[in-house]
């Protein structure tokens, strides 16, 4: 079973610039959610996809935007980066449909530094 | 890789005794709660969870415990180990809701 991948592992980018992470996810899961950590706090979500459709949104503005493809993997997208965008942001894989599931498998982050 | 927590309330414990981990959850209409480990360089990791039908659950050296009237959970590890030192989240969720709410998160130090 493959666990949930995620590139780069870190990354630097200055203010205004655009950056996209990506995530694969856990095999046989069909769903993948976006969290952002900042340090010192757990994660907050960003949102949620589901048949390459957007499943849900936290409380995140409109440059955080993603997509899932076919093979249920995924990229998160922001852009016009401002400092407080630097965080550890994290996907998770999940199953949902005829078995739902809400554990979260999580892959190992990719820390953005914004300067 | 780049450490979490660095200013979250911190347990520490001697190797060997129990830990008790505490949480206070948000939302009264929450049905699904979970525990997650989460060292550093790491995601967090599943170790535990709880429907709201249940008060209790017991899994390998944990013990997850729900008290729906104060909206608290806690999470009890037996004969703490060194590999146990990590930020322990609750984390909230509706049953087939879209978002898993995160606590603030608990730093356990395990003393050897």
């Amino acid at each position: 079973e493959t666990g949930v991948t995620q590139s780069p592992t870190h990354l630097i980018k200055t203010r205004g610039q655009q950056v996209t992470l990506r995530c694969s996810s856990q095999s046989g899961h069909n769903t993948v959610s976006w969290y952002q950590q900042a340090l010192g706090q757990g994660p907050q979500f960003i949102f949620q996809y589901y048949r390459e459709e957007e499943n849900g949104r936290g409380n995140f503005p409109p440059r955080f935007s993603g997509l899932q493809f076919p093979n249920y993997s995924s990229e998160l997208n922001v852009n016009a980066l401002e400092l407080d965008d630097s965080a550890l942001y994290l996907c998770a894989s999940s199953s949902q449909g005829e078995w739902i599931s809400e554990k979260l498998f999580f892959g190992s982050g990719t820390q953005l530094s914004v300067l | 890789g780049e450490s979490v927590g660095l200013h979250l309330p911190t347990l520490s414990v001697q190797e060997g005794d129990n830990s008790i981990i505490n949480c206070a959850y948000s939302n009264s209409a929450s049905d699904y709660f979970i525990w997650y480990k989460q060292e550093s360089g790491k995601g967090p990791q599943f170790i535990i969870d709880i429907r709201s039908n249940m008060d209790k659950r017991q899994g390998q050296r944990v013990t997850v415990l729900l008290n729906k009237t104060v909206k608290h959970l806690s999470l009890q590890i037996a004969a703490t180990q060194p590999g146990d030192s990590a930020v322990y989240f609750c984390a909230e969720t509706l049953t087939g809701g879209f978002k898993t709410i995160f606590g603030a998160g608990t730093r356990l130090f395990v003393k050897a």
